[in-house]
């Protein structure tokens, strides 16, 4: 079957610091892989994605590459704000015939930036 | 013009209450989803409709019962609430193509006294 694991948190870092947040992967199939966001009080909102191996997605300074060898898709910024403080969620997805086609999610990774 | 809505944001009500949550898309989308989240953040799937059709029904109590009157709509009904619902309900949609995420609404955070 399909899982995401990702990296347990809290984590909480100071502004302008380095972040990375493990996420990897098991599928049958070739998946496609995405991190989405949820600030307090909302709904998850997609954050970037990437399709197939060697990819990599990018969006507000965030960046992920898809590495098929290590099936893994590490979330990193170069400098978090406080405004990036919020809950981090790796998930994929398989479209093929046979295969459940829902986005299986990792448990989510709670990040807080300080000032 | 919001692109997956769900009303009510907000539903406390008391234990063996019935209730419904409403889901509407206007994305086109074929396939639509509820989601439970609880207090650590851990999502967990519901169901699933595809174009009105029902595949996925995840172990959940027969209280619960979504209905699709059409492909744009999907709703949830709750009978007799208890106290462990009380969580936060996501409705999303998709188009089932390599490369699509899904389209979540903001939530509804249900609570039962």
């Amino acid at each position: 079957g399909n899982s995401v694991t990702q990296m347990e948190g809290p984590v909480t870092l100071s502004e302008e610091a380095f972040l990375t947040i493990n996420c990897t992967y098991t599928a049958t199939g070739y998946p496609s892989l995405f991190w989405y966001v949820q600030y307090p009080g909302e709904g998850l909102q997609l954050l970037l994605k990437a399709t197939k191996a060697d990819d990599k997605g990018s969006n507000k300074g965030f960046e992920a590459t898809y590495r098929k060898e290590t099936t893994s898709f590490h979330l990193e910024k170069g400098s978090v704000q406080v405004s990036d403080s919020a809950v981090y969620f790796c998930a994929l997805r398989v479209i093929s015939s046979g295969s459940a086609r829902q986005l299986t999610f990792g448990s989510g990774t709670q990040l807080t930036v300080l000032p | 013009d919001t692109a997956v809505s769900q009303t009510p944001k907000y539903l406390v009500t008391q234990m063996g209450n019935d209730k419904s949550i409403k889901c509407e898309q206007n994305l086109g989308h074929d396939t639509m989803y509820w989601y439970k989240q609880d207090s650590k953040k851990f999502l967990k799937i519901m169901f699933s409709y595809n174009n009105k059709e029902l595949i996925i029904n995840e172990t959940v109590p027969n209280r619960f019962s979504p209905k699709s009157p059409d492909k744009a709509h999907l709703n949830l009904h709750i009978n007799s609430l208890e106290l462990g619902d009380s969580a936060v309900y996501f409705c999303a949609s998709s188009q089932d193509l390599q490369g699509y995420g899904y389209t979540f609404g903001s939530g509804t955070r249900l609570t039962v006294v």
